[in-house]
C-alpha cells in the first residue's frame, strides 16, 4: 500500500522567508502527486498536482513543487511567505488508474511577522 | 453554491446512537469519496462511488459504517451504534470524471462528529 511521509508536523517561518514543506512517498511506480491546503474549518483546497510531463509544477498562491523520482519526493516551496499562507498542508498520492487519495499526516505552517 | 456541501457541520452524539451525515457533491460530478480525518491526522479513505455504484468500500472501519448514493448525486454516510473512536471530521469530495487518479477532488467543509 502507498504511504506518504511529511517531515515536520509544524514548520515556522518569518514573513518573506522561503517556505519548504517536505513530502516523500513510497512507490516503485511514480504515482500522481498532490498538495492540498486546509484553512481552519474549511475543506481541503488543491494547490497543485503532478500527473505527467514537466517535473516542476506551479500552483496557486505562488507555490510550486518538484517531482524527483530518484528521491521519491515532491517537496512544496514558496520563495516568500505571506501571513495568509498560515494553514495546514497535506501531501497526497494516487496510484495511476486508481482514484482514491492517500494523505500524509499534514504540516502546519506558521508565519510570524 | 457551486461547491461541495455537507450537513450537519457539527454533530454531537451519545455513544450508541446512530448518525447520518449528508454530502451534496458538485452538480454533474461522477465520482464521490468519503474520508475520515482524526484529530492531528491526514484524511483517510473510507469509500468511493462512481455514480450510484459503490466501487470501493475497503476503508470503512467496521460494519457499523454504511454509505449510499442511490440516485448518483447526494450521498449519506451512516454510522450505527457510534463509539468514541468514531469522533473525527468526515470529509466528502467529488470529482468530475470517473476513475483515473489524476482527477482533482473537490472537498466539502466536513462534518465534525463528537461522540460522548
Amino acid at each position: 500500500a502507498q504511504s506518504v511521509t511529511q517531515l515536520g508536523s509544524h514548520v515556522s517561518v518569518s514573513e518573506g522567508a522561503l517556505v519548504l514543506l517536505r513530502c516523500n512517498y513510497s512507490s516503485s511506480v511514480p504515482p500522481y502527486l498532490f498538495w492540498y491546503v486546509q484553512y481552519p474549518n474549511q475543506g481541503l483546497q488543491l494547490l497543485l498536482k503532478y500527473t505527467t510531463g514537466a517535473t516542476l509544477v506551479k500552483g496557486i498562491n505562488g507555490f510550486e513543487a518538484e517531482f524527483k523520482k530518484s528521491e521519491t519526493s515532491f517537496h512544496l516551496t514558496k520563495p516568500s511567505a505571506h501571513m495568509s499562507d498560515a494553514a495546514e498542508y497535506f501531501c497526497a498520492v494516487s496510484d495511476r488508474g486508481y482514484s482514491t487519495l492517500t494523505f500524509g499526516k499534514g504540516t502546519m505552517l506558521l508565519v510570524s511577522p | 453554491g457551486a461547491g461541495v456541501s455537507q450537513s450537519p457541520r457539527y454533530k454531537v452524539a451519545k455513544r450508541g446512537q446512530d448518525v447520518a451525515l449528508r454530502c451534496d457533491p458538485i452538480s454533474g460530478h461522477v465520482s464521490l469519496f468519503w474520508y475520515q480525518q482524526a484529530l492531528g491526522q491526514g484524511p483517510e479513505f473510507l469509500t468511493y462511488f462512481q455514480n450510484e455504484a459503490q466501487l470501493d468500500k475497503s476503508g470503512l472501519p467496521s460494519d457499523r459504517f454504511f454509505a449510499e448514493r442511490p440516485e448518483g448525486s447526494v450521498s449519506t454516510l451512516k454510522i450505527q451504534r457510534t463509539q468514541q473512536e468514531d469522533s473525527a471530521v468526515y470529509l466528502c469530495a467529488s470529482s468530475l470524471a470517473g476513475g483515473g487518479g489524476y482527477n482533482e477532488q473537490f472537498f466539502g467543509p466536513g462534518t465534525r462528529l463528537t461522540v460522548l
